[in-house]
């Protein structure tokens, strides 16, 4: 089945910019969706199809793809984004979505 | 505002069974597709399993089939997690999640707060 894999861990300082990654075979040929999920707390769908924003989620949040790599990328980073993010996909192999195993990132 | 309320989790013994219930409000509950979504504790999400929107077509994942049944009640706004034959490994906080589409688009665009079921004897 379709594999997803996140970095465990990421850090970044306020205001800068944080990358987080998520690895799959060709995964440029995906939609990706991501969600945030901060501590104690339910996920929250941050980014859908790869690039959208659903309503109510700052335009600080951005998603791409290329190659075997898609990233969410968090510009102007605040203390309030720091949580879980988790990246998924659907596997058409297994036919169901599959989910990386999440990165945590912390605001330092 | 979408609200989704699980409910039914707890403890149970290996080999037992449980059944988990989703309260939804704030959409038209019969218009989307609905899903089950579990995460162990310290670990990432798992997709449990999906049911369309008129309840008459229903997936799961492999590690639950034959085991767990997705079912609905649309004049009651309700999902369904009925668990059986339960072990170690289903341990987790398993979270009712609402569908972007009815046909089950697999984008979960509201979650419920989560009820954890710890299967030990």
């Amino acid at each position: 089945s379709y594999v997803l894999t996140q970095p465990p861990s990421v850090s970044v300082a306020p205001g800068q910019t944080a990358r987080i990654t998520c690895g799959g075979t060709n995964i440029e040929t995906k939609s990706v969706h991501w969600y945030q999920q901060r501590p104690g707390q339910a996920p929250l769908l941050v980014i859908y199809y790869t690039r959208d924003r659903p309503s109510g989620i700052p335009d600080r949040f951005s998603g791409s793809t290329s190659g075997n790599t898609a990233a969410l990328t968090i510009s102007r980073v605040e203390a309030g984004d720091e949580a879980a993010y988790h990246c998924q996909v659907w596997d058409s192999s297994g036919d169901h979505p599959v989910f990386g195993g999440g990165t945590k990132l912390t605001v330092l | 505002e979408v609200q989704l309320l699980e409910s039914g989790g707890g403890l149970v013994q290996p080999g037992g069974s449980q059944r988990l219930s989703c309260a939804a409000s704030g959409f038209a509950f019969n218009n989307f597709a609905m899903a089950w979504v579990r995460q162990p504790p310290g670990k990432g999400l798992e997709w449990v399993s999906t049911i369309r929107r008129r309840g008459t077509t229903t997936y799961y994942a492999d590690s639950v089939r034959g085991r767990f049944t997705i079912s609905r009640d649309n004049s009651k706004n309700t999902l369904f997690l009925q668990m059986t034959d339960l072990r170690a490994e289903d341990t987790a906080v398993y979270y009712c999640a609402k569908d972007l589409g009815g046909g089950g688009s697999l984008i979960f665009d509201s979650w419920g707060q989560g009820a954890l079921v710890t299967v030990s004897s």
